[in-house]
């Protein structure tokens, strides 16, 4: 079985700008979660989306948002960017969505804004 | 508010020795612990977990234990192995957090050959 995936695996910005993500699942898999890694902060947890549902989001401004496609295929948007919005971004997704859900993870997304 | 915490952000070991990495966690409601492994360039994966019913979970070399009461958590990775070397990241989460886990900040783990 194919893993996670994440496209584009590198991404250079510009303040203001704004930036798409995109990861596909693991197949099968209906629960997409987003992470920020930044060093430091270790992982933070954005959003989960499931059954093109967002299901949890957490401490994050309303710049960043997603959306779920019925295909299980997630997007991630950043809109105004700041610089403080490079890091790495990590997708990952599990079965189904609930507690004790191991989370398989992509490679990540590596997001620099200058 | 960091729920979970990783205080040692690296450590070295010489290879065949053990190796014990540390995790703390402050809310108490937490009933399900994961470890990840992260090496350079790839996205984490999952090592070992335990149930809060639980204080003891063995898997091969890995072994983790949890202490509910101090609200702490261990890695024990015995022999260590140069292949071990990479960030070692605890996760927590509970009936009410859904798919969320609450990460700790990683512990770099450098297995000196």
């Amino acid at each position: 079985k194919a893993g996670v995936t994440q496209t584009p695996r590198y991404l250079i910005k510009t303040r203001g700008q704004q930036v798409t993500l995109s990861c596909s699942p693991i197949s099968g898999h209906r629960s997409v979660s987003w992470y920020q890694q930044t060093p430091g902060q270790g992982l933070q947890f954005l959003f989960e989306y499931f059954s093109e549902t967002q299901r949890n989001k957490g401490n994050f401004p309303g710049r960043f948002s997603g959306r779920q496609f019925s295909n299980s295929r997630s997007e991630m948007n950043v809109s105004t960017l700041e610089l403080g919005d490079s890091a790495l971004y990590l997708c990952a997704s599990s079965p189904t969505s609930g507690p004790n859900n191991e989370q398989f993870f992509g490679p990540g997304t590596r997001l620099t804004v200058l | 508010d960091q729920q979970v915490k990783q205080n040692s952000p690296s450590l070295s070991v010489q290879e065949g020795r053990i190796s014990i990495l540390n995790c703390d966690y402050t809310n108490s409601m937490f009933d399900y612990f994961l470890w990840y492994k992260k090496y350079p360039a790839e996205g984490p994966t999952f090592l070992i977990s335990i149930s809060s019913i639980k204080d003891k979970n063995e898997d091969g070399r890995f072994t983790v234990f949890l202490n509910k009461s101090a609200k702490h958590l261990s890695l024990h990775i015995v022999p260590s192995q140069p292949g071990d070397s990479a960030v070692y990241f605890c996760a927590a989460s509970g009936s009410w957090t859904g798919n969320q886990f609450y990460f700790g900040t990683g512990t770099s783990l450098t297995v000196i050959p």
